[in-house]
């Protein structure tokens, strides 16, 4: 089975901190995707990536950035925190050519930003 | 606007019972997937149908795709109490990336 593993269920930090959100899949995947949900909003695709060093910014890439070093770590960073990025964060993966195909999912973290 | 936007966005019914949810969209697409979330949970990947099939089943599912309409139903027979969820239908344009929908949320009681 596909396992994507998130840092943090839960996290709270004050505004104007910096924020590292980590994903880490185990399944080799090409593909893996930052989403923010939130209520009525649905998931919205912050940003992704689609091979090591590379990535692409999503619908709402604005006070966010991300890193991938290595093929199963996607990272997702808040270079200072606002009050407007709390918010549900899903990490996805996928593997193969096509960012369409069937999309794994982390269990999410919930930040909380005071 | 999103995508696809399902409906009802929210359903609850009685174990035993069949629910359906729908998903209308506004573009031709390659393929339309559907997922569930549980609460607070990470979204998991149910069943995915492509622009040229019309049904397909998966257990207890059933999807049906009408691209002449832009639509799909997700229908889930025989409800259970642990299909509680939130469940959302995510359309493909061209091989570009995932669009999902609001979701509808089901709740299913003993």
């Amino acid at each position: 089975d596909v396992k994507v593993t998130q840092s943090s269920r839960y996290l709270v930090k004050r505004t104007g901190e910096k924020v590292f959100l980590e994903c880490v899949q185990d399944m080799d995947h090409e593909n893996m995707f930052w989403y923010r949900q939130d209520p009525g909003l649905g998931l919205r695709l912050i940003y992704f990536s689609y091979d090591v060093k590379m990535k692409e910014k999503g619908d709402i890439p604005e006070g966010y950035s991300v890193s991938r070093e290595k093929k199963e770590r996607f990272s997702l960073i808040l270079e200072s925190a606002s009050t407007n990025q709390t918010s549900m964060y899903l990490c996805a993966s996928s593997f193969g050519a096509q960012l369409s195909d069937t999309q794994y999912f982390g269990p999410g973290t919930r930040l909380t930003v005071l | 606007s999103q995508q696809g936007e399902e409906d009802p966005q929210a359903l609850s019914i009685q174990e035993g019972e069949n629910a359906t949810m729908n998903c209308s969209y506004k573009t031709s697409i390659n393929n339309l997937q559907w997922y569930r979330q549980n609460s607070g949970r990470g979204l998991v990947h149910l069943i995915l149908i492509r622009s040229n099939e019309r049904e397909k089943h998966s257990g207890r599912l059933r999807v049906t795709l009408d691209t002449s309409k832009k639509s799909s139903s997700l229908l889930i027979t025989a409800s259970r109490a642990a299909d509680t969820a939130s469940y959302f239908c995510a359309t493909v344009l061209n091989t570009d990336k995932l669009i999902f929908g609001t979701g509808t949320r089901l709740q299913v009681f003993p």
